[in-house]
């Protein structure tokens, strides 16, 4: 079954500590694989797409096919960081969402 | 461009009312998707349509929801005789071409079923 798991509801780091957030899936074929960002009151948006391989806002992101991972981790959160992220399993046009991490950072 | 927009963003109905949620795709774009929110979860795919078609309503629970995206005006999401447990965050994207390109969110609409 095609699945997306973020296994962490809430986390909380201080500012200038790095992040990792955490995205598992599980999924057949050949997976498409993103991150979207969603501040506060504001839209869903995308932050980065396995395909591309591009740094946003100093986040990076890697498939790791033998670990089924698309781990989010930035070095220095900022607290602009501070959002709901969601890992999205993509591939076909059905997009498979995870629940979500909340990230805080703290001052 | 605007980008997605979704109306009303916010809409309450007493239980067996009907709700009309409404999403104008981006400029362009002729590929709609609903998604579905419910507390503490992940947005769920209800359905993908084109222009005058629906391609795929597998996630839309099988009675009393609807969707159409007509040739002309916005994508409507309709469903009738609301319960409770339709209260959930709705959300409309879209893309110029299938899932192989990003899709494009809308603000969503938060649906209240008192």
């Amino acid at each position: 079954a095609q699945r997306v798991t973020q296994p962490e509801k809430l986390l909380s780091v201080f500012k200038g500590a790095p992040v990792e957030l955490k995205c598992n899936y599980s999924y057949s074929g050949s997976p498409e694989l993103f991150w979207y960002v969603q501040y506060s009151r504001q839209r869903l948006q995308l932050l980065l797409r396995h395909i591309s391989r591009e740094s946003i806002k100093g986040f990076t992101a890697d498939l790791n096919k033998g670990e089924t991972s698309f781990h989010l981790k930035k070095p220095f959160a900022q607290e602009e960081d501070s959002a709901m992220y969601y890992c999205a399993l993509g591939g076909t046009y059905k997009y498979i969402f995870g629940t979500g991490t909340r990230l805080k950072v703290l001052a | 461009n605007a980008g997605v927009m979704q109306n009303p963003r916010h809409l309450v109905r007493r239980r067996g009312q009907e709700a009309r949620l409404r999403c104008s795709p981006m400029k362009g774009h002729s590929h709609v998707y609903w998604y579905r929110q419910l507390p503490e979860e992940g947005l769920k795919f209800m359905v993908y349509l084109q222009k005058e078609n629906i391609i795929d309503e597998s996630g839309m629970p099988k009675e009393r929801f609807s969707a159409e995206f007509p040739k002309e005006g916005p994508s409507i999401l309709r469903i009738q005789q609301v319960v409770r447990g339709d209260s959930a965050a709705y959300f409309c994207a879209s893309s110029p071409q299938d899932g192989s390109y990003e899709q494009y969110f809308g603000p969503g609409t938060r649906l209240t079923v008192t």
